[in-house]
């Protein structure tokens, strides 16, 4: 089954804490990214990667980091977690069609809370 | 210029009635708009999407009209379910460049 696959789906941390939130995807993608969520302001993203060892800012880029050493795995990194990063956390990942940017396939989130 | 803004926030829509969501972009060079649903717990999943050489796509009860010259375009959703009942969020694309997504509009339709 095709999927996208975040771990963990919960996680409640203490303020400098590090954290890593991984995500794993089957099809091959060469597109992933991270988007946070939260009301009224939608999904913002958070970095993005267009292929192995490719990765870029997104919108909302400070406090995390990303990388990808592998093509089906792209981990999201707080290296010291603050309380304005509580959110609900979507990893994503698409296929680069001739055309750009396909259908992304979203990861079922994992909701942090940072206290 | 790299903003989609999303109207309205909410949507109440009694049950058989057609619900619509609007989107309007500024940058021109965007080449791939789908609308996604996410329920509740869910991530959010693709429902349609087009590309700006159409103005129209219809998928079942489902369709996107796009306005390029107003640089917008809707998602209407005919003869409306409550199964519908979701948030739905537009979103832009250009090339390889990154997604952005509108803010989110949570539809309720009535039985």
């Amino acid at each position: 089954e095709a999927q996208v696959t975040q771990n963990p789906r919960y996680l409640i941390t203490v303020t400098g804490k590090k954290l890593t939130v991984t995500c794993s995807q089957n099809m091959n993608h060469e597109y992933m990214s991270w988007y946070r969520q939260d009301p009224g302001l939608g999904l913002r993203q958070i970095y993005y990667s267009m292929n192995v060892e490719v990765t870029d800012k997104g919108d909302v880029p400070e406090g995390y980091k990303v990388s990808r050493k592998e093509k089906r795995n792209f981990p999201l990194i707080l290296e010291s977690p603050s309380p304005n990063q509580t959110s609900l956390y979507f990893c994503a990942s698409s296929q680069l069609g001739n055309r750009g940017n396909t259908e992304a396939f979203f990861g079922q989130g994992t909701r942090l809370t940072v206290v | 210029q790299q903003q989609v803004k999303q109207s309205p926030q909410s949507l109440i829509v009694q049950k058989g009635g057609i619900s619509i969501i609007n989107c309007a972009y500024e940058n021109t060079a965007f080449d791939y708009f789908p609308w996604y649903q996410q329920f509740p717990g869910k991530g959010p999943a693709l429902l349609i999407a087009i590309r700006p050489d159409v103005s129209e796509k219809k998928e079942g009860r489902f369709t996107i009209s796009f306005n390029k010259s107003a640089k917008q375009f809707s998602l209407h959703i005919m003869d409306s379910q409550p199964g519908d009942s979701a948030t739905y969020f537009c979103a832009a694309s250009r090339g390889t460049y990154k997604y952005i997504f509108g803010t989110g509009t949570r539809l309720k339709v009535l039985a």
